[in-house]
Parts: C-alpha cells; sequence; structure tokens
C-alpha cells in the first residue's frame, strides 16, 4: 500500500518550454503533497508543501511564479516548471501523507529527472 | 541552519559486516527524524523512524539511535547484504506546527560480496 507514482519519469526539452510533472497517490488519499528537488550527489531540498484545495507553501528561494504547483484533487498534484532553463534541470520528487501530524509517514514517488537543454 | 549536501560520504563494507551510518542533524527542536534508503533514480523508501522522546528503535536488521545532547542519529544495519547498498539519508522534522522535513546530506554505502 501508499504507493505515489510521479509522471514522467524523464524529460528532455528545450529552454524556454514550460514542463509538468505529476504526482499520484494511487490507494489513498493525500490531504498532503510535499515537491523536492534533488541534484546529482546532493541531498532533498523541499521545495513546497500543497494542501489539497489551498495554495501552495514555497519554501524561501524557490519562485512560485516558476514553479507552479498545483493540488486540486487528493491523489493528484502537479508541478509546472515554467520557462524552463538549464539550471532547472534536476531530480524532482515527489511525496504524500494522509495527514498532517508531525509523524505522518510520507511515501515518496519515484521522481522525475528532468533535463533542459 | 538547515543541512545542504555538497559530496556523498562513501561507506564500504563486506556483506555480512554490521554497518554504521551516522547523521548530525541541524536542529535542538526537531522531534521526529527518519531514515531513509534511495536507490540510483529512484524516490527515497523509509527504513525506520525514531521520536525525539526515544534513543533507540529496533527494527528488522535495523536500528536507530538517537543523542539529543549532541545532535546526533545513528543506524546500524545488522548483516550486510549487496542489496543494502544505496545512499541513505537522514531527515529531521522540524517541529514548526507541521511537517516539514530537513534531510541531512546522504552516505553512500556499498557491499561487497
Amino acid at each position: 500500500g501508499a504507493v505515489v507514482s510521479q509522471h514522467p519519469s524523464w524529460v528532455i526539452c528545450k529552454s524556454g518550454t514550460s514542463v509538468k510533472i505529476e504526482c499520484r497517490s494511487l490507494d489513498f488519499q493525500a490531504t498532503t503533497m510535499f515537491w523536492y528537488r534533488q541534484f546529482p550527489k546532493q541531498s532533498l531540498m523541499l521545495m513546497a508543501t500543497s494542501n489539497e484545495g489551498s495554495k501552495a507553501t514555497y519554501e524561501q528561494g524557490v519562485e512560485k511564479d516558476k514553479f507552479l504547483i498545483n493540488h486540486a484533487s487528493l491523489t493528484l498534484s502537479t508541478l509546472t516548471v515554467t520557462s524552463a532553463h538549464p539550471e532547472d534541470s534536476s531530480f524532482y520528487i515527489c511525496s504524500a501523507t494522509t495527514g498532517t501530524a508531525f509523524n505522518q509517514p510520507q511515501h515518496f514517488g519515484d521522481g522525475t529527472r528532468l533535463s533542459i537543454l | 541552519g538547515e543541512s545542504v549536501g555538497l559530496h556523498l560520504p562513501t561507506l564500504s563494507v563486506q556483506e555480512g559486516d554490521n554497518s554504521i551510518i551516522n547523521c548530525a542533524y541541524s536542529n535542538s527542536a526537531s522531534d521526529y527524524f527518519i531514515w531513509y534508503k534511495q536507490e540510483s533514480g529512484k524516490g527515497p523508501q523509509f527504513i525506520i523512524d525514531i521520536r525525539s522522546n526515544m534513543d533507540k528503535r529496533q527494527g528488522q536488521r535495523v536500528t536507530v539511535l538517537l543523542n539529543k545532547t549532541v545532535k546526533h542519529l545513528s543506524l546500524q544495519i545488522a548483516a550486510t547484504q549487496p542489496g543494502d547498498s544505496a545512499v541513505y539519508f537522514c531527515a529531521e522534522n522540524m517541529n514548526t506546527g507541521f511537517q516539514k522535513l530537513v534531510f541531512g546530506t546522504g552516505t553512500r554505502l556499498l557491499v561487497s560480496p
């Protein structure tokens, strides 16, 4: 149980285009979803937290107009990287939880590798 | 401050050995800690967690130790197997009233047959 699916798993696109990444909880309802970014050989860095039906909360230094997050249902959140540039190339990972308690486990997707040419 | 990784330290062990992976966390007020395993090209996989009111917790082949005095967390893996080879991250919940995980720098575990 508690499966989180991300799509696509890998995307290559030209500089200036926008890319949408989907995160789905397959067998549970996710009240909260998180988006992380991971550069090679580095740790996961939280970008934003989204609760179903409300605006996402972005971490300091993350541009909300650059990284658009939508969490319109209890099973789907999307991250859109707008006008992507090579420096946006990274591994983007989402996670989902069934509640907001501090010890509610986060279930992670397998990530999306984004390469901007 | 928040932990930011610049490189991955590596721990190399022989199959069957016990492995100990260490982590220094940043916030003395953090109330919950988790160890994750990440295989190449995949998302983190939950291994074991511990609350701040505990100093030890055991799972199957794994033990987590928490020393709040020095803000140190360790993961012990008994009888390490080649399938344990991965990058291991500790994460702390920042106790801000809602869940927010900050991940440590990570350690690469290499298990030789």
